[in-house]
């Protein structure tokens, strides 16, 4: 069965353009989660998602982040006014939701902010 | 503050050694331990998990083991291939309504030949 998949696989952008990512989880995967990884580091947790709904926003690093989920499905994370600091690979992972333990990523998306 | 510690941050084994990952945490409501494998260029995949009241879990050449008491948990890698190469993750969870994984920071794994 196909796994999760992210698009685009990379974006380079302006410093102050805006930017969507995009998510398609596993089918009947409830829950969604998004995360950053900077060059070499570790996970960085921006935001959960149960169904349509975000549970847990506590990771969005400022208010230039934004996320949604439509039908249960697909997610798209949005970076307005993109900074340099913005530089990262964006993940994104699915869940049965009893089995958060358990999350499948997807291969992520490379974002460059020049 | 890290709930999860993890060290060494960087580790270099010769092939046919063994690799060894520790992990610690703090909250004792944690009762899930998953470790991930991640690839460069890839996102993390789950290896092997293991829950409290197991103190040793095996496969294949991959062995978690468990100390409740001290509260840390390892990642032993037995005969070591280069194939193994990659960035090592352990997390944690908990069973509740946001049943998010909190990660260590990760060990890069380099297994000469």
């Amino acid at each position: 069965g196909a796994g999760v998949s992210q698009s685009p696989s990379n974006k380079v952008t302006e410093k102050g353009k805006d930017v969507e990512l995009r998510c398609d989880p596993i089918s009947g995967h409830t829950a969604l989660y998004w995360y950053r990884q900077s060059l070499g580091q570790g996970l960085e947790f921006l935001i959960y998602f149960q169904g349509n709904s975000a549970p847990d926003k506590s990771g969005l690093p400022s208010d230039r982040f934004s996320a949604e989920r439509t039908g249960g499905s697909v997610s798209t994370l949005t970076i307005q006014r993109t900074q340099q600091e913005d530089s990262a690979v964006y993940l994104c992972a699915s869940s049965i939701i009893d089995r958060a333990y358990e999350q499948y990523f997807g291969p992520g998306t490379r974002l460059t902010v020049t | 503050q890290q709930q999860v510690k993890q060290s060494p941050q960087s580790l270099i084994v010769q092939k046919g050694g063994i690799s060894i990952i520790n992990c610690a945490y703090e909250n004792t409501a944690f009762d899930y331990f998953p470790w991930y494998q991640q690839f460069p260029g890839k996102g993390p995949a789950l290896l092997i998990a293991i829950r409290p009241d197991v103190s040793e879990k095996k496969e294949g050449r991959f062995t978690i083991s468990f100390n409740k008491s001290a509260k840390q948990f390892s990642l032993h890698i037995m005969d070591s291939q280069p194939g193994d190469s990659a960035t090592y993750f352990c997390a944690a969870s908990k069973t509740g309504n946001n049943r998010k994984l909190i990660w260590g920071l990760g060990t890069s794994l380099a297994v000469n030949p």
